[in-house]
């Protein structure tokens, strides 16, 4: 069903580095967001952008932040990682208000 | 911030019986969403149901908005079926909510 994919699948980082995700969304997507989902949880929403300005924020520190490209694509950056950034981070996109979203498979984030 | 409550938060059927999953929030929302975890990780969509009811096969959903819940019935239940099941809500302030899943397991 996706048409919204993931990049890296999995990823292992050192606690107190610096990751990119990337997410490339369907065309015409002008909404995405990201979520965060620990084990054993359901997601939680980061935030989300909408033509490249970002239009709403869950809880989440700064060192969380995102961009929207024009062709579609966004990236989710978390910086100071600490070990409770481990999850899976699930970008997701829609056409317009009034559609549901559309998830991506995640990426696997791993901090030791 | 909305509160997004599930139940049951578990459940065991046997292969072929019926199910009703519910969905209760706190305060008024945009749409709301019904989601399938698979196994690996992938969020299937299958109702984005703001009100009204839909029917997709063995699935349909019911959004009663004014009274801040939500329905998803199972019918004839599969081994397939197995998963986790999350509604989600959109709220006027572009916060987009998970409930607490329902973990459905069917046995054959």
């Amino acid at each position: 069903e996706t048409g919204v994919t993931q990049s890296p699948t999995h990823l292992i980082k050192t606690r107190g580095q610096q990751v990119t995700l990337r997410c490339s969304s369907q065309s015409g997507h002008n909404t995405v967001s990201w979520y965060q989902q620990a084990l054993g949880q359901g997601p939680q929403f980061i935030f989300q952008y909408y033509r490249e300005e970002e239009n709403g924020r869950g809880n989440f520190p700064p060192r969380f932040s995102g961009l929207q490209f024009p062709n579609y694509s966004s990236e989710l950056n978390v910086n100071a990682l600490e070990l409770d950034d481990s999850a899976l981070y699930l970008c997701a996109s829609r056409d317009g208000i009034n559609y549901g979203y559309t998830f991506g498979s995640g990426t696997r984030l791993t901090v030791v | 911030g909305i509160q997004v409550e599930q139940s049951p938060p578990d459940l065991i059927l046997q292969e072929g019986a019926n199910s009703t999953l519910r969905c209760n929030f706190s305060d008024s929302v945009n749409n709301l969403q019904w989601f399938h975890q698979n196994p690996w990780g992938q969020l299937i969509n299958l109702f984005y149901i703001p009100s009204g009811t839909k029917q997709n096969g063995r699935l349909s959903a019911t959004t009663v908005a004014t009274e801040r819940y939500s329905l998803l019935y199972i019918s004839s239940s599969q081994t397939t079926d197995s998963g986790v099941y999350f509604c989600a809500v959109n709220t006027p302030g572009n916060q987009f909510y998970f409930g607490t899943g329902t973990s459905l397991t069917v046995i054959p």
